[in-house]
């Protein structure tokens, strides 16, 4: 079946430094991709919406400075957080529509990326 | 303002039981309400996903319910095994392709 896969699973960085993490659709191509943020006990938030080949949407309230999206090819979308402070530790989350995409096509989620800024 | 709201916040059951879970939402226009299981520390999986005119689907031992009428859904497990322990989201998406997402369901069960 469609996968969606994320990396890295865990990461810890120093404040100030940057972190990217990846997005990929391993069977299928996704034009259309999106980023979520989730804190502890609580379901997803919507940060934006990666477009493969244009520029990403973002979320209001989302700093599109600080969380930088690449979408450069049918398969990988990038989420690059940077200058990191503690505020930014949180669960990432990405997911991919399976094609033919429409209202009622399957989403698939990665399985998240716990990032810790100390 | 399209919004998605589940019932229970929490629930604790004892292995074996079985369980519902309520999601109401207000999303207009309706295309579609998904439910998805998401363990502790990794992303949601899907379990069903409903159109307008689907009433009932059902995944192993989970079966979901739709009331477009009334704007309900539910989430019914049987035979809850350890391994349901989870949280449960509820999303619903409009006809514009905009996913809503529940606050979740935390499902813990007990042997």
């Amino acid at each position: 079946g469609a996968v969606v896969s994320q990396h890295p699973s865990r990461v810890i960085c120093k404040s100030g430094t940057s972190v990217k993490i990846e997005c990929r659709s391993l069977d299928f191509q996704a034009t259309t991709m999106f980023w979520y943020r989730q804190f502890p006990k609580q379901s997803l938030m919507l940060m934006a919406t990666s477009n493969e080949g244009s520029k990403a949407t973002y979320e209001q309230g989302v700093e599109k400075d600080k969380f930088l999206i690449n979408h450069a090819s049918l398969t990988l979308s990038t989420l690059t957080v940077t200058s990191a402070h503690p505020e930014d530790s949180s669960f990432y989350i990405c997911s991919a529509r399976e094609p033919p995409v429409s209202m009622g096509s399957p989403l698939h989620f990665g399985n998240g990326t716990r990032l810790t800024v100390t | 303002k399209n919004q998605v709201e589940q019932s229970p916040q929490s629930l604790i059951i004892l292995e074996g039981k079985n369980c519902t879970l309520q999601c109401n939402y207000t999303v207009s226009p309706f295309s579609n309400l998904r439910w998805y299981k998401q363990d502790t520390g990794r992303g949601p999986v899907s379990l069903t996903i409903m159109t307008f005119s689907e009433n009932t689907k059902s995944n192993g031992r989970y079966t979901a319910t739709l009331d477009a009428d009334t704007k309900q859904s539910s989430l019914h497990i049987t035979a809850s095994q350890l391994s349901d322990s989870a949280s449960y989201i509820c999303v619903v998406g409009n006809a514009g392709n905009m996913l809503t997402f529940g606050g979740g369901t935390r499902l813990m069960v007990k042997p």
